[in-house]
């Protein structure tokens, strides 16, 4: 399988507090993306970080790249009760296909 | 734009029909990609289209499944006959290929029930 694996698959913490969650893939890649998905709804793209970099910020989210352990996390700080969501990495290989992993679903308790 | 437009949101069938999900993606973009999630297996790909012609349909499940695109605004994922195990959500996503480093944009879905 070509998809990547998010770790924590279940997530809880305190409002306020950091989340990171961790993501692993088994191929080269261009690029590796980040996604968000509300319950019952689709996903929606949170921030993209090319196979060149390393760190990239957008707003309260942080995401590492290491494509020599082929792994990526991302940090969302300060955390809001609307944070809670099931998040998802993605792979976008040469082929522009972009696969999916299995998603950490994450509790912000107010 | 709209975004892209999946239809119908909710399905409902009898084992051994035929459902045809459809797609309308965002205008302008070039790729689209079907996705089938389950709390199982998480987000397949199925197939994925650029310009219209399939590049890639290794992630369809079984012949019963089958995609088309017959224009840039439009396509259709069909199951005939549909089964129990075929119960999902189907999501469509566009991107806009002959850029790298591009996104994929996501309709809400159509969740099938196949009882």
């Amino acid at each position: 399988s070509q998809q990547g694996e998010e770790d924590p698959q279940a997530l809880s913490i305190q409002e306020g507090e950091n989340a990171t969650m961790n993501c692993s893939y088994k191929t080269s890649i261009n690029n590796l993306q980040w996604y968000r998905q509300n319950s019952g709804r689709g996903l929606v793209h949170l921030i993209l970080i090319r196979s060149n970099e390393r760190e990239k910020h957008s707003g309260r989210l942080r995401v590492t790249l290491d494509t020599s352990k082929k792994s990526s996390s991302l940090l969302i700080t300060a955390s809001r009760a609307a944070d809670t969501a099931s998040y998802f990495c993605a792979t976008d290989n040469t082929g522009n296909q972009f696969y999916f992993g299995t998603g950490t679903s994450l509790t912000v308790i107010p | 734009d709209a975004g892209v437009i999946q239809s119908p949101r909710h399905e409902v069938t009898e084992m051994g029909q035929e459902v045809t999900l459809r797609c309308k993606p965002i205008s302008g973009h070039n790729s689209l990609f079907w996705y089938r999630q389950t709390m199982m297996r998480g987000l397949e790909l199925l197939i994925y289209f650029n310009n219209n012609v399939p590049i890639d349909d290794s992630g369809m499940p079984e012949d019963r499944f089958s995609a088309k695109m017959p224009n840039a605004s439009f396509s259709t994922l069909k199951i005939q006959p549909s089964e129990p195990r075929d119960s999902a959500v189907y999501f469509c996503a566009s991107s806009y290929l002959l850029r790298q480093n591009t996104e994929a944009f996501f309709g809400q879905g159509t969740r099938l029930t196949v009882v």
